[in-house]
């Protein structure tokens, strides 16, 4: 079965950095790109960045880019959101969300996590 | 940015009935479609990508069909399960967008 489950959210001011975690199992991990998705009750659901199997792409929404690095580490199992120079409009709940392939492509996610909640306020 | 846009906003059908669910692109995706269910406190659920291919598990009782603009998200007769939001996403063009969901409520 599929698992993911995301960590590492709370409250921070503005302009502060938080790093969110997601441990992954039930599936080769290193086959598949990964993604971060975030989810607000006003804006809705928004792709964050996206990161394909071998770390060998990268790709951000403009609002997050040049902030917001995705990683991985395949032997961990693991995916990774450093988020810096957070802003209140960065508040929402992430979700980690697997990829239906490995290479990085505009595409649908067949897994997610429950999410992990990131409240930027002062 | 492609403006995925669903209606209604909420829906109204008894159990048992079936549900129509709408989805429009502010320009064409092909078939590069998707739909999510989401039940209050849960994860996104894949239902159908493609446009029309059901994910792995999903019951017979959910189709989609569409393709360009136009997109539909039938479920052909309603389980109590199944009262949820569903939400559309578009994958044809970088950014992938979603639509801001229909709540299928009991009526």
């Amino acid at each position: 079965e599929v698992q993911l489950v995301e960590s590492g959210g709370g409250l921070v001011q503005p302009g502060r950095s938080l790093r969110l975690s997601c441990a992954a199992s039930g599936f080769s991990f290193d086959d598949y790109a990964m993604h971060w998705v975030r989810q607000t009750p006003g804006k809705g659901l928004e792709w964050v960045a996206g990161i394909s199997w071998n770390s060998g792409s990268t790709d951000y929404a403009d609002s997050v880019k040049g902030r917001f690095t995705i990683s991985r580490d395949n032997a961990k199992n693991s995916l990774y959101l450093q988020m810096n120079s957070l802003r209140v409009e960065d508040t929402a709940l992430y979700y980690c969300a697997k990829a239906p392939f490995g290479v990085l492509l505009i595409e649908y996610f067949d897994y997610w996590g429950q999410g992990t909640l990131v409240t930027v306020s002062s | 940015e492609i403006v995925m846009t669903q209606s209604p906003a909420t829906l109204s059908v008894s159990p048992g009935e079936r549900a129509t669910l709408s989805c429009r692109a502010s320009q064409s995706v092909g078939s590069n479609l998707a739909w999510y269910q989401q039940k209050p406190g849960q994860t996104p659920r894949l239902l159908i990508y493609g446009a029309s291919t059901r994910a792995t598990g999903i019951p017979a009782r959910f189709s989609g069909s569409g393709s360009g603009t136009e997109f539909t998200l039938t479920i052909s007769s309603l389980q109590s399960e199944d009262f949820a939001v569903y939400y559309c996403q578009q994958y044809n063009k970088w950014p992938s967008s979603f639509g801001q969901g229909t709540r299928l409520e009991i009526k």
